[in-house]
């Protein structure tokens, strides 16, 4: 069974500084998908990794997969409010549909 | 106008119960999921399907039961609720069944006393 493990699981922030959440998995695999979850919201597509050495940038927010080490790590430019929430990670593997999720990341920006 | 939408967003209902939740994409998209959020936030597929057809049926009670009536819609039906189902269930739709982005319905709570 493929396992996704991401850490840590609680980041609190302070604004304006720079954090990274990694997400690793069991796994041979090279799609890896962040999703991000307000609280009481649904969850909102951030990045598609489907290669090796892929990196992907958005705002604030760069995402990079290293297939040989099965490890996704999302990183946190300057962190503002606006990021609070939870970042989740989410694997599958070739011949396979299934969407294995990590336990999600949440993460709190204070002042 | 939403891409995905769940109806209800609130479903609470009695132990015993048969409820269904319905699930709609405007997207154009070939393939449907549904997932279990549990109350640690946890996320776990249960059954998807591409262009009708059933790929993915995950180990859940066979209380669950997934029908998809054309491919812009698959809908939910519990039978016999238990306490344990209290959840929120997200509908989500992708292009393809894999490899792509999932978009997300915004949820259903479900209650179950």
């Amino acid at each position: 069974e493929l396992k996704v493990e991401q850490n840590p699981l609680f980041l609190s922030m302070q604004e304006g500084k720079n954090y990274t959440i990694y997400c690793n998995y069991s796994t041979t695999s090279d799609r890896l998908y962040w999703y991000r979850q307000d609280p009481g919201k649904s969850l909102e597509s951030l990045f598609v990794l489907l290669s090796n050495g892929a990196v992907k940038q958005e705002g604030r927010l760069m995402a990079s997969l290293d297939t040989k080490a099965r490890l996704s790590t999302l990183h946190i430019t300057a962190a503002v409010h606006d990021l609070s929430a939870t970042y989740f990670c989410a694997v599958d593997k070739q011949g396979d549909y299934k969407l294995s999720f990590g336990a999600g990341t949440t993460v709190t920006v204070r002042a | 106008d939403t891409a995905v939408s769940q109806t209800p967003k609130y479903l609470v209902t009695q132990m015993g119960n048969d409820k269904s939740i319905k699930c709609e994409q405007n997207l154009g998209h070939d393939t449907m999921y549904w997932y279990k959020q549990d109350s640690k936030k946890f996320l776990k597929i249960m059954f998807s399907y591409n262009n009708k057809e059933l790929i993915i049926n995950e180990t859940v009670p066979n209380r669950f039961s997934p029908k998809s009536p054309d491919k812009a819609h698959l809908n939910l039906h519990i039978n016999s609720l238990e306490l344990g189902d209290s959840a929120v269930y997200f509908c989500a739709s992708s292009q393809a069944p894999t490899g792509v982005e999932q978009y997300f319905g915004p949820g259903t709570r479900l209650t179950v006393t």
